[in-house]
């Protein structure tokens, strides 16, 4: 099965703190996402990147960034945490075939809340 | 802007139940997924529907894809306390070869089942 991992499960940061997000797969998947979860907002799309190097904004970007340098590994960055930015983080990755039905394969998340 | 919209947000019924969750938009999806979350994991994948009018069956959860694949509903059998969890349906849109597999994600329906 694949495995998507985020590095923590729970972490408090302070306000104006630079904080990684780590997420890495194990089945050589091109793209990958990450996404934010709030109670009544559903799943938001902060970025994506459909390859190594390569990334594309979602819906959501202000006041983050990202980083793929590895197929494997996709960071999330908040340049300058805030507390408005607490949330639920989860990061996915998906396998590109031809078609349309292939799902996300989820990371377990990773709650951060900003003090 | 929401583009997918579940009902209900929260459902609480009693063991051995039937009960319907449906996902509404007003734009065409090339797919559409289901997934459910429980706490502190991340969504698991349930299935995915590409055609019009498709039905798909997993156990007692039967899952239907609008004719005009514009909305899709999962309905549940005689539910039981192990189906309580948030309900996810997510869809991608069909706009041309730069979607690169985004999900929409709808806000997820809350189900709990009592013993």
């Amino acid at each position: 099965d694949v495995k998507v991992t985020q590095s923590s499960r729970y972490l408090v940061k302070r306000t104006g703190e630079k904080v990684f997000l780590e997420c890495v797969q194990d089945m050589d998947h091109e793209n990958m996402f990450w996404y934010r979860q709030d109670p009544g907002l559903g799943l938001r799309l902060i970025y994506f990147s459909y390859d190594v190097k390569m990334k594309e904004k979602g819906d959501i970007p202000e006041g983050y960034s990202v980083s793929r340098e590895k197929k494997e590994r996709f960071s999330l960055i908040l340049e300058s945490a805030s507390t408005n930015q607490t949330s639920m983080y989860l990061c996915a990755s998906r396998l590109v075939k031809t078609g349309t039905g292939d799902g996300y394969t989820f990371g377990s998340g990773t709650r951060l809340t900003v003090v | 802007t929401q583009l997918l919209e579940q009902s209900p947000q929260f459902l609480s019924i009693q063991e051995g139940e039937n009960l319907t969750v449906y996902c509404n938009s007003s734009s065409v999806f090339s797919s559409l997924q289901w997934y459910r979350q429980e706490p502190g994991e991340g969504p698991v994948l349930l299935v995915t529907v590409v055609t019009g009018g498709e039905v798909k069956k997993l156990k007692r959860l039967t899952f239907q894809f609008g004719d005009a694949r514009k909305d899709s509903s999962l309905h549940i059998t005689a539910a039981q306390p192990g189906d309580t969890g948030l309900y996810l349906c997510a869809g991608k849109i069909n706009a041309g070869g730069t979607s690169y597999g985004k999900l929409t994600f709808g806000q997820g329906t809350i189900l709990t089942v009592h013993p």
